[in-house]
């Protein structure tokens, strides 16, 4: 079925450093690969996506990466904050329905 | 736009009793979407919807659950009777569709469901 890998599953990293995660998806036929964050008690919001005719986005701080070929996508935050702490989802999909990857908790020390 | 719309945000009832949740999308979103989130299984798609028809069910637990979509601006999902493994936050999401820029899923605050 339809899965997608995510990892690590809790990152932590002093302010001022960079962090990386990085999802292994299932299904070849995926065209949209979105980044999503969701801090505590609060809902997943969109913070970057990439579709599958780009190999690499930068907004600001935050990029991804893709391999299609290689099945997978990466996020990478540098200059890290500490309200860069959150849970970070990876997802992918296409035909509108999204896969959602388990999550990395990611916390940044002072 | 005020955006996704769920209520009620907490609900906390007696197993055995029914649950409904309702949701909002977004004006002029023709995809609707409910999700489940659980520190076991993480964020599950349920059920979702394009324009208000049922497309793809296949992640409803069980028959138990059932979600409608009566018309473009309202959604519910309800569980009957309700188990104390149902406990979870249900989010509904709304989305334009396909193409670039319309798949992008916009989250309500979600319904943190107690069943006791």
């Amino acid at each position: 079925g339809e899965n997608v890998e995510q990892h690590p599953s809790t990152l932590s990293v002093q302010e001022g450093d960079s962090a990386v995660i990085k999802c292994t998806y299932s299904d070849s036929a995926s065209n949209y690969f979105p980044w999503y964050k969701q801090e505590l008690g609060k809902r997943p919001q969109l913070i970057i996506d990439i579709r599958s005719n780009v190999g690499e986005k930068k907004d600001q701080r935050i990029a991804v990466t893709l391999n299609k070929t290689a099945k997978h996508f990466s996020l990478h935050i540098t200059e890290t904050q500490p309200e860069d702490s959150a849970v970070y989802f990876c997802a992918f999909g296409g035909y509108n329905k999204l896969i959602f990857g388990a999550g990395t908790r990611l916390a940044v020390h002072p | 736009d005020a955006g996704v719309i769920q209520s009620p945000r907490h609900e906390v009832t007696e197993m055995g009793q029914e649950v409904t949740l309702r949701c909002k999308p977004i004006s002029g979103h023709d995809y609707l979407f409910w999700y489940r989130q659980t520190m076991m299984r993480g964020l599950e798609l349920l059920i979702y919807f394009n324009n208000n028809v049922p497309i793809d069910d296949s992640g409803m637990p069980e028959d138990r659950f059932s979600a409608k979509m009566p018309n473009a601006s309202f959604s519910t999902l309800k569980i009957q009777p309700s188990e104390p493994r149902d406990s979870a936050v249900y989010f509904c999401a709304s989305s334009r569709g396909s193409g670039t820029e319309n798949e992008k899923l916009f989250f309500g605050s979600g319904t943190q469901l107690s069943v006791l």
